[in-house]
């Protein structure tokens, strides 16, 4: 499976888009890159997943560039209740196995104030 | 809001205790996961339950005992724990376990165990 890179911790002011980087260069043709959320003590929540095509949805946007390498996850308007680990994750799709979703360390993102 | 209900919310057991974990979710998903999350750590896969049916167990002590009575519950039955056991125990659920688009893994708030 295709490994991940996220920096660790990443600051954005109230109201402002946040954008949270992630490397995939090892990604595969049939890898998805999923984003998942988890704000202190409570569960992973999906957030938006993507294949080759940006994404977008009532949560955030998904930027994913030509060459798949990298991705971009976009809060176009960040508030206090987005503080939370964000997690990007590369899982493959085939068939006839079970491919599970396998969490990196993850960006802790702070909205400030 | 999460449609994966897991109870209890917080459980403290003593090492020579038995007790179980449960999980329950009424999506219709055939899938069904443990994870395990240390403080700042991620969650780690346990078990993968497939139609009922156990089909991945990440080398998870004996200890741990799952056990997914129907599709719509999933157990994890605790046994002579450890005090390094003492984590987050997540349940999540899916449509079905390979991922694939719109085959999304959704996660319970999870059960804080504490082992004494």
């Amino acid at each position: 499976d295709a490994k991940t890179t996220q920096p660790t911790s990443m600051d954005c002011a109230e109201g402002r888009a946040a954008n949270l980087p992630c490397n995939h260069s090892t990604i595969s043709g049939n890898e998805y890159v999923y984003w998942y959320r988890q704000i202190h003590s409570q569960g992973p929540q999906y957030i938006i997943h993507g294949l080759k095509n940006n994404e977008t949805n009532e949560m955030a946007s998904l930027i994913i560039t030509e060459d798949r390498k990298s991705s971009t996850l976009i809060l176009p308007h960040a508030t206090l209740r987005d503080t939370a680990v964000y997690y990007c994750i590369v899982r493959a799709s085939p068939s006839g196995s079970a491919r599970q979703l396998t969490f990196g360390s993850g960006t802790q993102l702070t909205v400030l104030p | 809001d999460t449609e994966v209900t897991q109870t209890p919310k917080h459980l403290v057991m003593g090492m020579t205790n038995k007790k179980s974990l449960k999980c329950e979710q009424h999506m219709g998903h055939r899938a069904m996961y443990w994870y395990k999350q240390k403080a700042k750590k991620p969650p780690e896969l346990m078990f993968v339950y497939s139609y009922e049916k156990l089909s991945i167990n990440e080398s998870v002590p004996s200890r741990f005992s799952p056990e997914c009575p129907n599709s719509s519950l999933l157990n994890l039955h605790l046994h002579a724990l450890q005090p390094e056991d003492s984590a987050l125990y997540l349940c999540a659920s899916s449509q079905r376990t390979v991922l694939s688009s719109g085959n999304t893994i959704y996660f319970g708030e999870g059960s804080w165990l504490t082992v004494v």
